[in-house]
């Protein structure tokens, strides 16, 4: 059972513009989402999270917005550079409770493609 | 960088053969982490220790084992190895007594079951 839906699968947009990656989550237990980045031949590392208190948080060109009626969360990189061609994986965590551990469970992936 | 290396980086093995795989840490961090990447899957959690000699089974830990030993490291085995075993595998670490929820991921191992 997939707890974290990610979509799109991959995404091309141009210099300049806004990418914008969905996930949705099944388990209301839930309160930690990160996004982490992930280049070629490297492992993935942690570019913002948000905790379900908030509907939003903002990092530079890095926004989150978490909709936690709708049990979905997105990832919007503005003003998009060719340096930001990676993979983007979201994901839930429990990690209120303790007991989880702080297991993450994570989205299947967005490969992003910034063209020049 | 956290101070995580894996070991070997990458492998190519036979069908049945024994594996194992090692994540070393320099940061003490409590918890440590082994998942597989896929194309088309993701990040898939083998198993996880959230101490030394305390493990616990993920999503996806059939064929796999794991021992932690000392806090530094942590191991993953594949008892037997089969094609369905090929994937790239990353260990990472977190620790909560740091105030953070992070989990900082290594450099991976590629591993090639032939």
């Amino acid at each position: 059972q997939q707890q974290v839906k990610q979509s799109p699968q991959s995404l091309i947009v141009q210099k300049g513009g806004i990418s914008i990656i969905n996930c949705a989550y099944e388990n209301t237990a839930f309160d930690y989402f990160p996004w982490y980045q992930q280049f070629p031949g490297k492992g993935p590392a942690l570019l913002i999270a948000i905790r379900p208190d908030v509907s939003e948080k903002k990092e530079g060109r890095f926004t989150i917005s978490f909709n936690k009626s709708a049990k979905q969360f997105s990832l919007h990189i503005m003003d998009s550079q060719p340096g930001d061609s990676a993979t983007y994986f979201c994901a839930a965590s429990m990690i209120g409770s303790g007991g989880s551990n702080y297991k993450l469970t994570f989205g299947k992936g967005t490969l992003l493609t910034v063209n020049p | 960088d956290a101070g995580i290396t894996q070991s070997p980086r990458h492998k190519v093995t036979e069908t049945g053969t024994p594996v194992t795989l090692r994540c070393h840490q320099t940061e003490n961090h409590r918890y440590m982490y082994w998942y597989r990447q896929d194309p088309g899957h993701g990040l898939r959690l083998i198993h996880y220790s959230y101490g030394v000699k305390d493990t616990d089974k993920g999503e996806v830990s059939d064929g796999y084992s794991v021992s932690r030993s000392k806090t530094e490291d942590f191991l993953l085995t594949l008892e037997s190895a089969t094609s369905s075993q090929t994937s790239v595998y990353f260990c990472a670490i977190s620790d909560r007594g740091q105030g953070s929820y992070e989990q900082y991921f290594g450099p991976g191992t590629r591993l090639t079951v032939t």
